[in-house]
């Protein structure tokens, strides 16, 4: 099994609703990423957790709010976006961030929309 | 910080090759990847080079040289479903911590 799956696919809210992106691997793979990416625009790093630690924090508006239940869940808590936010968040996940392959592989998205 | 630089379209005809060049600037690299990325779709790995050289995988081949701050990644008997972004991507340091960053990306247009 080399997927990644993300729920949901597509999610609308409003900019005083509060909603979660989820995300799953079972590949045993120790570390998972959150991305977001715009359109027309490479992929920007969020979030890194290694060994459920969030490892890597590219200091993001607190509005966006990463959780990591077990190594196999990824969760991104949102609240108070603002239309700006709007993008496709994708969601890896890798071996492990040390020294190596580490190829993350991508799940398929969600496509956030902030009205 | 880290910056990294693609050209931003690139086109190319059916069975011919094209070479896609990355250029770089960070502190603490530890690695430089290849994905690929159809439109509407998520990112797929195509190649890592962490030491200087050539790595071969099939149809594509990715050089990296660390003290020129340069990768390219090189497509033979291009295919129509080639025609997709080419995404180079570091991995480094910055005073924040390690970081992965992607570069602009390169939009092929494979042509028959």
């Amino acid at each position: 099994d080399t997927e990644v799956t993300q729920t949901p696919k597509h999610l609308v809210m409003g900019m005083t609703n509060k909603k979660s992106l989820k995300c799953e691997q079972h590949m045993g793979h120790r570390a998972m990423y959150w991305y977001k990416q715009k359109a027309k625009k490479p992929p920007e790093l969020m979030f890194v957790y290694s060994y459920e630690k969030l490892s890597i924090n590219e200091s993001v508006p607190s509005r966006f709010s990463p959780e990591c239940p077990n190594s196999s869940l990824l969760n991104l808590h949102l609240h108070a976006l603002q239309p700006e936010d709007s993008a496709l968040y994708l969601c890896a996940s890798s071996q492990d961030i040390g020294p190596g392959g580490e190829e993350q592989y991508f799940g398929p998205g969600t496509r956030l929309t902030v009205t | 910080g880290q910056n990294i630089d693609q050209p931003t379209e690139m086109t190319a005809t059916e069975g011919a090759i094209v070479q896609i060049n990355c250029t770089y600037q960070t502190s603490g690299f530890n690695g430089l990847f290849w994905y690929q990325q159809h439109a509407g779709e998520a990112p797929t790995f195509l190649s890592y080079n962490v030491l200087d050289g050539l790595e071969e995988k099939g149809r594509f081949s990715s050089f990296l040289s660390r003290s020129k701050g340069y990768s390219y990644l090189l497509l033979k008997e291009l295919q129509m479903k080639d025609s997709a972004s080419y995404l180079c991507a570091v991995r480094g340091w910055d005073n924040y911590g390690q970081n992965f960053v992607f570069g602009p990306g390169t939009r092929l247009s494979v042509l028959p």
